[in-house]
């Protein structure tokens, strides 16, 4: 069994550039979530996507959208890149987006905003 | 809002002795409570987590946490420590009320140092 794949693993983009990370969810979920984590800190919940809709948002500005594709995989976009976006970003899936359920993590994408 | 406090940013422990890391939440529903661990430049692993139930939940790796409301605790724990468990450890909370929507609030962190 696949678990949640991402890509690309590190990449440096400019102050103001854009940026897409994508996600593979693992076989058979169909909810995925993005977390940004800053060093030293803990996963922020950025969005939530399930059956293609975003279904729940975090403290995050508009620049940060997302999108789900019919076969559950993710991307993140970031706009107008700031410093401050330099972070791991993790992509998570569930197999619904029930409450209780196990929500598995990929390995992150490394970004750094110069 | 939910918020989750992990005491301690650094734990250190011998290899053999016993592992205590410490979380509290703050909720008036027990929310699910969860531990994941990370280790360098990986994403975050799931140890264990509590729904319902048997307040005493089980884990990979030897870990296990105990759930008490009286305490908004689920501190997790192992009997002896082994070098493959230096790490850094995650507690998180879903609040229940969040019907349909999966939001996992992390802590801070602790990182446990295990020495020879």
């Amino acid at each position: 069994e696949t678990g949640v794949t991402q890509s690309p693993t590190h990449l440096i983009k400019t102050r103001g550039q854009q940026v897409t990370l994508r996600c593979s969810s693992q076989s058979g979920h169909n909810t995925v979530s993005w977390y940004q984590q800053a060093l030293g800190q803990g996963p922020q919940f950025i969005f939530q996507y399930y059956r293609e809709e975003e279904n729940g948002r975090g403290n995050f500005p508009p620049r940060f959208s997302g999108l789900q594709f019919p076969n559950y995989s993710s991307e993140l976009n970031v706009n107008a890149l700031e410093l401050d976006d330099s972070a791991l970003y993790l992509c998570a899936s569930s197999p619904d987006r029930s409450v209780g359920n196990t929500i598995y993590f990929g390995e992150g994408s490394w970004l750094t905003v110069v | 809002a939910q918020s989750v406090t992990q005491l301690g940013s650094h734990v250190s422990v011998s290899e053999g002795a016993l592992v205590l890391l410490r979380c509290n939440y703050s909720s008036s529903v027990p929310p699910y409570l969860f531990w994941y661990v990370q280790y360098p430049n990986q994403g975050l692993q799931l140890l264990l987590k509590y729904t319902t139930g048997a307040t005493l939940v089980k884990g990979i790796n030897g870990f296990e946490a105990e759930f008490k409301k009286s305490e908004t605790s689920f501190h997790l724990t192992k009997p002896s420590a082994h070098m493959s468990d230096a790490a850094e450890y995650f507690c998180a909370v879903n609040p229940v009320m969040n019907t349909g929507f999966q939001k996992l609030v992390f802590g801070t962190g602790t990182r446990l140092l295990v020495s020879p």
